[in-house]
């Protein structure tokens, strides 16, 4: 079974400064999707960014960007220039690549995110 | 504008009644996810569906049922045998096309009374 961790409960940073949220997971696949979700204090979930497992290029969104890991199973976030709407609980998940895309998608734990002016 | 649509918002449950929670989507999303939230621990999966009028068990199904009569709908009940009830409970949905990605409704607030 498919599982994903986050080990840091809860971060902070201040404003215009880089953070960097962690992510592992564990897995038997060998085609995947991982993403970070970004829940703000509305709980609306919102997709920060995807990666698929197959390229070896790291996926980026304007400040958003990751550390993609494959043979470490790590899959961390970082997020450049902080702003104070960056504030939010981040969600880091996995879903096999299956024939029709629509597996079991499983979150970590989250980790809470503060930004400080 | 397409989307995931979950009602009611807020939902007071007396104890040993059984509610339902709605989930319509107009993606043309094929499959269709429930998660409870709880703090500190994430979102955790209650039953998924691929297909209609296929469903599986997630991770935490014990006191949850759900149907999967037409593509557009995946209503949640939550049975008089969950426990402990009171969570924030959302719904998604994929596509079966690349570059997948999961939206979300706006959540259901349940609380027991």
């Amino acid at each position: 079974a498919q599982t994903v961790t986050q080990s840091q409960p809860e971060m902070s940073v201040q404003e215009a400064e880089t953070v960097t949220l962690s992510c592992t997971y564990d897995t038997s696949e060998s085609n995947y999707y991982l993403f970070w979700y970004k829940q703000p204090p509305s709980r609306q979930m919102i997709l920060v960014i995807r990666q698929e497992a197959y390229k070896q290029q790291n996926a980026t969104e304007n400040r958003f960007s990751v550390n993609f890991q494959k043979a470490a199973k790590s899959f961390s976030l970082k997020i450049s220039d902080s702003q104070l709407g960056d504030t939010a609980m981040y969600f880091c998940a996995f879903m096999k690549q299956s024939f029709y895309n629509t597996d079991k998608l499983i979150f970590g734990t989250g980790t809470r995110l503060q930004v400080f002016p | 504008d397409g989307g995931i649509t979950q009602s009611p918002k807020y939902l007071f449950r007396k104890e040993g009644q059984n509610v339902t929670l709605s989930c319509e989507q107009n993606l043309n999303h094929d499959a269709m996810y429930w998660y409870r939230q709880d703090p500190g621990q994430g979102l955790r999966l209650i039953y998924y569906s691929q297909i209609v009028n296929d469903f599986q068990k997630g991770d935490i199904a014990e006191g949850y049922s759900v149907s999967r009569e037409k593509k557009e709908s995946f209503p949640l009940t939550v049975t008089s045998a969950q426990k402990n009830p009171t969570a924030f409970y959302l719904c998604a949905s994929t596509t079966d096309r690349a570059n997948t990605e999961a939206f979300f409704g706006q959540g259901t607030r349940l609380t027991v009374v």
